[in-house]
Parts: C-alpha cells; sequence; structure tokens
C-alpha cells in the first residue's frame, strides 16, 4: 500500500541555521511529491511540488526539495531558518495512476525555531 | 478576499445531533475536497467532487453526506454526531483534479460533547 513516512515528528532548530525535513514514500511508480506548510489555527499552504523534470524544486519563502527516486525520498531545506518558519510541515504524495488529486499525506512534523 | 472559505470556523455540539459545514471557492477550481485532521494532525481525505461529480468516497461511515450544488461549493453534513468525529475538518479545492495541488480553506474544529 502507498505511505509517506516524515521519520521525524519534532525538530528544533536555531533561527539561522539550516534545516533539512525529511519524507519517504512507497510507491511503485514516480509519484507527484507536494510539501505543504500549516501555521497555527490555518488551513495547509503549499510550499512546492515535484511532478517531473528537475529532480531540485523551488518553492515559497526559500524552500527547496529535492527528489531521490533511488532513496524514495523527498527531503525540504532551507539554508537559513527564520523565526516565521516555526509551523507543522507536511510532506503529501499524489498518484499519477489513480486520476483522482487524492494525497496521501505522512504525518507531519512540527519546527521549531529558538531566537 | 477568502480563496476557499469554510462556515463555521468552530462548531461545539452534543452527541446525536447533525450538524453541516459549509466551503465555498472562488478560484474557478472544477474539483473540491472534504479532508479530516484528527487530534494528532493527521490528514485524511473523505470525499473529492469534480464539477460537482462525486470522484472519491473514502471509507467513511454514511452519517457524513457531502453535496455539491455547484463547482463553486461543497458541504458536508454530518448525521448522529459521534465523539470521535471531533477533529478539524478542511475544503480544498485545485484547478487540475489528478495533480492533488490543493487550496486548503483554514478549517472547521468541531467537538463534540
Amino acid at each position: 500500500a502507498q505511505s509517506v513516512t516524515q521519520p521525524d515528528i519534532h525538530i528544533t532548530v536555531s533561527e539561522g541555521a539550516s534545516l533539512e525535513l525529511r519524507c519517504n514514500y512507497s510507491y511503485g511508480a514516480t509519484p507527484y511529491l507536494f510539501w505543504y506548510v500549516q501555521s497555527p489555527g490555518q488551513g495547509l499552504q503549499l510550499l512546492l511540488k515535484y511532478f517531473s523534470g528537475d529532480t531540485l524544486v523551488q518553492g515559497i519563502k526559500g524552500f527547496e526539495a529535492e527528489f531521490k527516486r533511488s532513496q524514495s525520498s523527498f527531503n525540504l531545506r532551507k539554508p537559513s531558518v527564520h523565526w516565521s518558519d516555526a509551523a507543522e510541515y507536511f510532506c503529501a504524495v499524489g498518484f499519477s495512476s489513480s486520476n483522482t488529486g487524492k494525497l496521501i499525506f505522512g504525518q507531519g512534523t512540527t519546527l521549531q525555531v529558538k531566537p | 478576499d477568502t480563496a476557499v472559505s469554510q462556515t463555521p470556523k468552530y462548531l461545539v455540539t452534543q452527541m446525536g445531533n447533525d450538524k453541516s459545514i459549509k466551503c465555498e471557492q472562488n478560484l474557478g477550481h472544477d474539483t473540491m475536497y472534504w479532508y479530516k485532521q484528527d487530534s494528532k494532525k493527521f490528514l485524511k481525505i473523505m470525499f473529492s467532487y469534480n464539477n460537482k461529480e462525486l470522484i472519491i468516497n473514502e471509507t467513511v461511515p454514511n452519517r457524513f453526506s457531502p453535496k455539491s450544488p455547484d463547482k463553486a461549493h461543497l458541504n458536508l453534513h454530518i448525521n448522529s454526531l459521534e465523539l470521535g468525529d471531533s477533529a478539524v475538518y478542511f475544503c480544498a479545492s485545485s484547478h487540475i483534479y489528478y495533480t492533488g495541488e490543493l487550496f486548503f480553506g483554514e478549517g472547521s474544529r468541531l467537538t463534540v460533547l
């Protein structure tokens, strides 16, 4: 069965430090890949997406992610974290074969930023 | 001007009651969704409509009934509410349904007492 795993439930980084959030998926073909961010009390906002092509994708707010087929991973990175980046981050997978737009989400990673 | 709006934002009710959550999008999208986020923040799809046609109906109790009067609206009605229905319900929409690139509303927090 398809699944998405975010190994880190909670991460704390200092402001200005670099960040990497991990995401692994289980699927037989190349999926569509997404990272969403959820600020407290808010809905989810799309940070970036991968459908095909260049495996390094750029998103909003200075985030990027790299698709590695051999590792079934789609890790999110940011070179320098800002206090406003504190939020919940969700990796999600869509399936090109499903034609339904259904997304499967990981369990989320809570990012805390220390001053 | 909110792109995907849900009402109400908070809903507190007793077990056994019936309640509805409304969702409207002004993005001109053809597809709308309901997702449920539980207390552990796990998000799971419930329903999806494309041009008012149901295309996803996950394993959801039949107490939950979506209704799409037009492609800009997708409402969720819940009958005979149970404690386990307490969650945050998110409405979302997308322009092209098979890619899964979603725009979410701010959520409706349902508390069943």
